[in-house]
């Protein structure tokens, strides 16, 4: 299983470009987040969502957005990027239908994104 | 919202010692999670606590959820070059779809 994959590891954006970074899973889970990591900080919530077709705003949901059309995806989108967006982007999962609720999110490797 | 005050922010320590580290909130979590992020990579679960007073061992690591449901507590015992990495404690509420509230994180270096 290849886990949680996450798309691209790196990139850098003027201000005002838009992109999407890419988040896949192959655990079935239902439960996928984003999360934003700044230097020295905790992960601060985006986005998440509880299963496809359903997402709702996290903690700092401004200036992106979110869709849910399958179990295994949940991309991340960035309309008019701002440097006040440059970090470390991480989308997890969590929960499989069956096998109970640990509590256990299981993480990508990032993406790092620089707007400059 | 809620928030979580992890400390201490960094740590240096000379290998062979032992680590505390803990963290507090004004909220009641019904889950405590203890994860370690290796440079370049996404945080991995480390120890999972669901029960107040709970105390659980993996290997050199030990943790407790605190009586009040408002803090826990992460030791390394005997610490090796490769406990080097970002800790981070998170909670969970129970009615947040499993949306789980990290503190800011503690670097440990560890001096061979």
């Amino acid at each position: 299983n290849a886990g949680v994959t996450q798309t691209p590891k790196f990139r850098i954006l003027k201000i005002g470009q838009s992109m999407t970074l890419q988040c896949t899973q192959d655990m079935n889970h239902n439960y996928m987040y984003w999360y934003r990591q700044d230097p020295g900080m905790g992960l601060k919530l985006i986005y998440y969502s509880v299963g496809a077709g359903i997402t709702d705003k996290g903690e700092v949901p401004n200036g992106y957005n979110v869709s849910r059309s399958t179990t295994e995806d949940f991309p991340l989108r960035l309309e008019l990027a701002a440097p006040s967006q440059t970090s470390v982007y991480f989308c997890a999962s969590s929960y499989s239908p069956g096998g109970g609720d640990t509590g256990e999110l299981f993480f990508g490797e990032g993406s790092r994104l620089t707007v400059l | 919202g809620q928030q979580l005050n992890q400390s201490p922010q960094s740590m240096f320590i000379q290998e062979g010692e032992d680590v505390s580290m803990n963290c507090t909130s004004s909220s009641i979590f019904n889950t405590w999670l203890w994860y370690k992020q290796d440079p370049g990579e996404g945080p991995v679960l480390l120890i999972a606590l669901y029960k107040a007073g709970e105390l659980t061992s993996n290997g050199r690591l030990t943790a407790q959820f605190g009586i009040t449901r408002k803090d826990s507590f992460l030791n390394i015992s005997a610490s090796i070059p490769s406990d080097v990495g970002i800790y981070f404690c998170a909670g969970q509420a129970n009615t947040n779809a499993g949306k789980s509230t990290f503190g800011d994180g503690t670097t440990l270096t560890v001096k061979p």
